[in-house]
């Protein structure tokens, strides 16, 4: 069974430019969840997609948005980029099951650089 | 102000021997912890996880312990292996939709070196 996937691996920008970050989520999971995860920070929450809905964001700027398409891929945006954006972006997904061991599960990341 | 706290930055262990991560939260609403395997480069593997209910769940040669009221836990892993060396990130779940499902708040991670 294929996990989590992420697209691209690696994406250069400069300051002000746009990033669009893809997510495959495993097959039969409907929740998506992304975290960034800056130089010497821990793993941040960005954001939740569940069923196309976004259902819980983290303390980021409005600037970092997504959607989440009816194959329940996701994509992450972020507008303005600033150099502190660079980042390992991260990606998880869940069966979205309204049950306590609901377990995310993690894809390889995107290695975000802003110049 | 972090609510998951893991307060040793490194770890360093034998082979053979028991290697015991910690870890600590401030929310009591928190209701479902999970350690995370990491290595450089890549997204985090799950390991193991505890429901609030539990105080023990064991897998293998990994074992977590939940402590409710001193909101404590910890992974053993028995026996170490070289394998084992990566960073360790503690996570807990925020309670959503009635108690299930919500985004994790990570710890920092301890990173474990396991020697031969």
């Amino acid at each position: 069974e294929a996990g989590v996937t992420q697209s691209p691996t690696h994406l250069i920008k400069t300051r002000g430019q746009q990033a669009t970050l893809r997510c495959s989520p495993i097959s039969g999971h409907t929740s998506v969840y992304w975290y960034q995860q800056a130089l010497g920070l821990g793993l941040q929450f960005l954001l939740w997609y569940d069923e196309g809905e976004e259902r819980n964001r983290g303390n980021f700027p409005p600037r970092f948005s997504g959607r989440q398409f009816p194959n329940y891929s996701s994509e992450l945006n972020v507008n303005a980029l600033e150099l502190e954006d660079s980042a390992l972006y991260l990606c998880a997904s869940s069966l979205g099951q309204r049950i306590m061991t609901d377990t995310q599960y993690f894809g390889p990341g995107t290695r975000l650089t802003v110049l | 102000d972090q609510q998951v706290k893991q307060n040793s930055p490194s770890l360093s262990v034998q082979e053979g021997r028991i290697s015991i991560l910690n870890c600590d939260y401030t929310n009591s609403m928190f209701d479902y912890f999970l350690w995370y395997k990491k290595y450089p480069a890549e997204g985090p593997t799950f390991l193991i996880s505890i429901s609030s209910i539990k105080d023990k769940n064991e897998d293998g040669r990994f074992t977590v312990f939940l402590n409710k009221s001193a909101k404590h836990l910890s992974l053993h892993i028995v026996p170490s292996q070289p394998g084992d060396s990566a960073v360790y990130f503690c996570a807990a779940r925020e309670m959503n939709y009635g108690g299930s499902q919500g985004n994790l708040i990570f710890g920092k991670g301890t990173k474990l070196s396991v020697k031969p």
